[in-house]
């Protein structure tokens, strides 16, 4: 089993649609963090979360919200989809411990018509 | 705000032919320096990273970095490519500074060519 697990995969939806991507995780990693990736821009940090209390904004965070329901899921939501936000999603683990690695989720592919 | 170059945006090797990215970082204090890769169609995974100690510093797959802290750089070398490596590489940084914000540059794709 994955240790970062993202749902769905992939998805198609319509403009001015909510949508919500999932991400939960089995490491018990309490920092959470949503990227996405686009060609040519690398990834940008849309939200991230040190714990269920503590959710911070990243440098593209309008347009989304996120859910820490719990240590375990992070969720990202797109409250009415647009078309530029047509992207790759990842969401990382890591622990508190900044001399560690983020682990990632095998990615949200995310089209917008 | 912290930030991450990657100056090479597409690079075309052939087989056996060395490898050299690209990496500056822009913050002056104690960072952590990482290398992703990313292999067609899957998610990113670690090649390497350098916390402290020795700046030359060993991956998985014969890559090494070598952190140079003078010139704010921490550029990707292996001394043979294989068809296999195709892939997009990432070079990220966080600090104190960046409020453990993982900082990703734009990513370079490595095309090989047998």
């Amino acid at each position: 089993d994955a240790d970062v697990t993202q749902t769905p995969r992939n998805r198609i939806t319509k403009t001015g649609k909510r949508i919500m991507l999932e991400c939960s995780q089995t490491k018990g990693h309490d920092r959470m963090y949503w990227y996405r990736q686009d060609p040519g821009l690398g990834l940008r940090l849309i939200y991230y979360s040190f714990d269920v209390k503590d959710i911070n904004k990243g440098e593209i965070s309008d347009g989304y919200s996120v859910s820490r329901q719990a240590q375990a899921k992070f969720s990202l939501s797109l409250e009415s989809a647009i078309p530029n936000q047509t992207a790759l999603y990842f969401c990382a683990v890591r622990t508190s411990n900044m001399n560690t690695e983020a682990f990632f989720g095998q990615g949200t592919r995310l089209t917008v018509v | 705000a912290q930030s991450v170059s990657q100056h090479n945006h597409h690079v075309i090797l052939s087989e056996a032919a060395s490898l050299e990215l690209g990496c500056n970082y822009s913050y002056g204090g104690t960072v952590n320096l990482f290398w992703y890769v990313q292999y067609p169609g899957q998610h990113l995974q670690l090649l390497l990273k350098y916390f402290s100690g020795d700046p030359l510093v060993k991956g998985i797959k014969g890559f090494e970095a070598e952190f140079i802290k003078s010139k704010f750089s921490f550029n990707l070398r292996k001394p043979s490519v294989q068809w296999s490596d195709t892939a997009e590489y990432f070079c990220a940084v966080n600090s104190n500074f960046g409020n453990e914000k993982l900082t990703f540059g734009t990513g370079t794709r490595l095309t090989i060519i047998p």
